[in-house]
């Protein structure tokens, strides 16, 4: 059974940082492309970066990209997402969120989300 | 970046009512388009990739068409357990976007 397991979420003041995991099991996870995914409260999904199976690409939305770090370690089953430089609008619950063999964004099975707050 | 627009915003129905859920891209993005089910506290639920091929596990009672830049969702026999807001993804290109939502609600 496939699973992902997010955590690292928590509260954080506005320019701090946080490190989110997502422990993957259940599947061969060095041969899939993993993603992460937020949403706000009361919001809808934004896609947050995307990481090859073997770290060669690496894909970050505009909003992302200079603050957040997307990597992984296939030897722990492991992926993450390192956040710099927070804001209040990071605020959100972040998905770890596999994509299916041979795709790179499209998703087939989601994590539970860990919830970022970025306030003072 | 590829605008994704879903209709309606919200939607009421009844049990057992059919419903049809549309989202336009702003360009041609062939049939990489997928949808997703969320309610509310939970993480979504992939349903349908490529336009219209289901997830492993996901009942027949949902079937997605389109391709290039119009498709939909419907969802036959509407029970309890399919309200929920519904989201539409294009993975054709970099960046990845997601339509607004649409919320599923019981009339």
């Amino acid at each position: 059974e496939v699973q992902l397991v997010e955590s690292g979420g928590g509260l954080v003041k506005p320019g701090g940082s946080l490190r989110l995991s997502c422990a993957a099991s259940g599947f061969t996870f060095n041969t899939y492309y993993m993603n992460w995914v937020r949403q706000a409260p009361g919001k809808g999904l934004e896609w947050v970066s995307s990481i090859s199976s073997s770290s060669s690409f690496i894909f970050y939305a505009d909003s992302m990209k200079g603050r957040f770090t997307i990597s992984r370690d296939n030897a722990r089953n492991s992926l993450y997402l390192q956040m710099n430089s927070l804001r209040a609008e990071d605020t959100a619950v972040y998905y770890c969120a596999r994509a299916m063999y041979s795709s790179s964004a499209k998703v087939d099975y989601w994590g539970q989300g860990t919830l970022v707050t970025v306030s003072s | 970046d590829i605008q994704m627009t879903q209709s309606p915003s919200s939607l009421s129905a009844s049990v057992g009512d059919r419903v049809t859920i549309t989202c336009r891209a702003s360009q041609d993005i062939s049939d990489y388009l997928a949808w997703y089910q969320q309610k509310p506290g939970k993480a979504p639920k992939s349903l349908i990739y490529g336009a219209s091929s289901l997830q492993s596990g996901v009942p027949s009672k949902f079937s997605g068409s389109g391709s290039g830049t119009d498709f939909s969702l419907t969802i036959s026999g509407l029970q309890p357990e399919d309200f929920a807001t519904y989201y539409c993804q294009q993975y054709d290109s970099y960046p990845i976007t997601f339509g607004q939502g649409t919320r599923l609600e019981i009339k």
